[in-house]
């Protein structure tokens, strides 16, 4: 079976500061995908990142980066110079990779809210 | 403009009282998901399908019940609706793992 965990229930950061968010996995799956949402406080899900379990490069976008891990079972998330518009709920999920190609189901993490403030 | 439509986007339900949330895409995919968000439980899967006629339940299916009888459509049925069920509902498609297409949520309240 697969899990996601986000320990970190919350997390306050002053505006500007360096903050990561960090999920750990668990699966028996060979290949699988890795994506991060943000849900503002609209409550929508917004799609952030997906990463290969293939690909262990870090990523890099504006001020986001994640951090993959395949040693440590680990898809860290990390917001450089935080401002208030980052503050969310952002969740770690993780599918199976079928060769065939077709969708699989998407296991979410408890999520960790994060508050910006001036 | 493409994407999944979730209607109603508010719902106040008594309990015993039995609704359809309706899910709608227009991008032709195969893979259909419900999921339900509660307060420190993430999102969890409801039910799924991987194709027209063919659904399968996920990690909290009981009381729910789901159908798929056109690519296009995936309702979600509560039968007898209890304040257990009050949380937000999300709908989602994907073509392939590639990417999950998200509805725009329901908030369901059971009273």
């Amino acid at each position: 079976a697969q899990k996601v965990t986000q320990a970190q229930t919350e997390i306050s950061v002053v505006e500007k500061e360096d903050v990561t968010l960090d999920c750990v996995y668990e699966t028996r799956d060979t290949t699988y995908y890795l994506f991060w949402y943000k849900q503002p406080p609209s409550g929508e899900l917004v799609f952030l990142i997906r990463r290969n379990s293939f690909d262990e490069q870090n990523e890099i976008s504006g001020r986001y980066s994640w951090n993959f891990q395949k040693s440590t079972s680990s898809f860290n998330f990390t917001i450089t110079a935080s401002q208030v518009v980052d503050s969310a709920v952002y969740f770690c999920a993780l599918s199976e990779a079928r060769n065939t190609g077709t969708a699989s189901k998407l296991t979410f993490g408890t999520g960790t809210r994060l508050q910006v403030t001036l | 403009n493409a994407g999944v439509t979730q209607t109603p986007k508010f719902q106040v339900l008594k309990t015993g009282q039995s609704m359809t949330l309706q899910c709608a895409q227009d991008m032709n995919h195969e893979y259909m998901s419900w999921y339900r968000q509660d307060p420190g439980m993430g999102l969890r899967l409801i039910h799924y399908s991987v194709g027209a006629g063919i659904t399968d339940q996920g990690e909290v299916p009981n009381g729910y019940n789901v159908s798929r009888s056109t690519t296009e459509d995936f309702p979600l049925r509560l039968l007898s609706a209890a304040p257990s069920q009050t949380s937000v509902y999300f709908c989602a498609s994907s073509y392939s793992n590639g990417g999950y297409t998200f509805g725009s949520g329901t908030r369901l309240t059971v009273v």
